[in-house]
């Protein structure tokens, strides 16, 4: 099973808050997790990645969670702007035999209220 | 990171025509992916093109509809043949980085079709 599955569709928070947006897959295979952010017009900004082999990676703002045993990561924003209101997609695949390769998920539109 | 230039940047198109994209990058890669971005949708992977080599489609995508080129390690071609309105989407190439660590996206090519 190839599909990655994203929650929430969409989220509003309060500026200075924490968005959270989860995502799960079905394919132990996967060896890449990025996350992308887009801004309607653009392409998708990659935001920060992890592989299977470390549990959290943080830059900046931002971090992701990963739970291997539960095949689920997630990216927390910490500290949210207004600025960082935008379209966020989980994604994986399998780096080591087809590349960037990626299976998306469904998509998280985010905002941020001043 | 890539830098990555597609073009056109958007571009309306009427019905049963052929329009050809264009993704050049700054640096030599081995592997470069063309997605579909329907309206307020996810991406979905048409095809992964390797210089040297035909493209490889994926399930529900076909070399007929969208011939791809990739005559050497920075430039690839995707055309959207015999157009209708449903084609009408988002279209974006990306790439592996030099590294082979991240993936990155160019800004896209917006296709309305009428």
């Amino acid at each position: 099973q190839q599909q990655v599955k994203q929650s929430p569709q969409s989220l509003i928070v309060q500026k200075g808050g924490i968005s959270i947006i989860n995502c799960a897959y079905e394919n132990t295979a996967f060896d890449y997790f990025p996350w992308y952010q887009q801004f309607p017009g653009k392409g998708p900004a990659l935001l920060i990645a992890i592989r299977p082999d470390v549990s959290e990676k943080k830059e900046g703002r931002f971090t992701i969670s990963f739970n291997k045993s539960a095949k689920q990561f997630s990216l927390h924003i910490m500290d949210s702007q207004p600025g960082d209101s935008a379209t966020y997609f989980c994604a994986a695949s399998m780096w080591e035999t087809s590349g960037s390769r990626l299976t998306f998920g469904e998509g998280t539109q985010l905002t941020v209220n001043p | 990171s890539a830098v990555i230039s597609q073009k056109p940047s958007r571009d309306i198109c009427q019905r049963g025509t052929s329009l050809t994209i264009q993704c050049q990058v700054d640096s030599q890669v081995t592997m470069m992916f063309w997605y579909r971005q329907q309206p307020g949708q996810s991406l979905t992977l048409i095809a992964t093109a390797n210089q040297g080599s035909e493209a490889t489609y994926e399930s529900g995508f076909v070399i007929d509809k969208f011939p791809i080129s990739r005559p050497n390690l920075t430039f690839s071609t995707l055309t959207v043949s015999n157009m209708s309105p449903e084609d009408s989407s988002i279209y974006l190439c990306s790439v592996d980085s030099p590294r082979g660590a991240e993936a990155f996206f160019g800004q896209g090519t917006r296709l309305t079709v009428v």
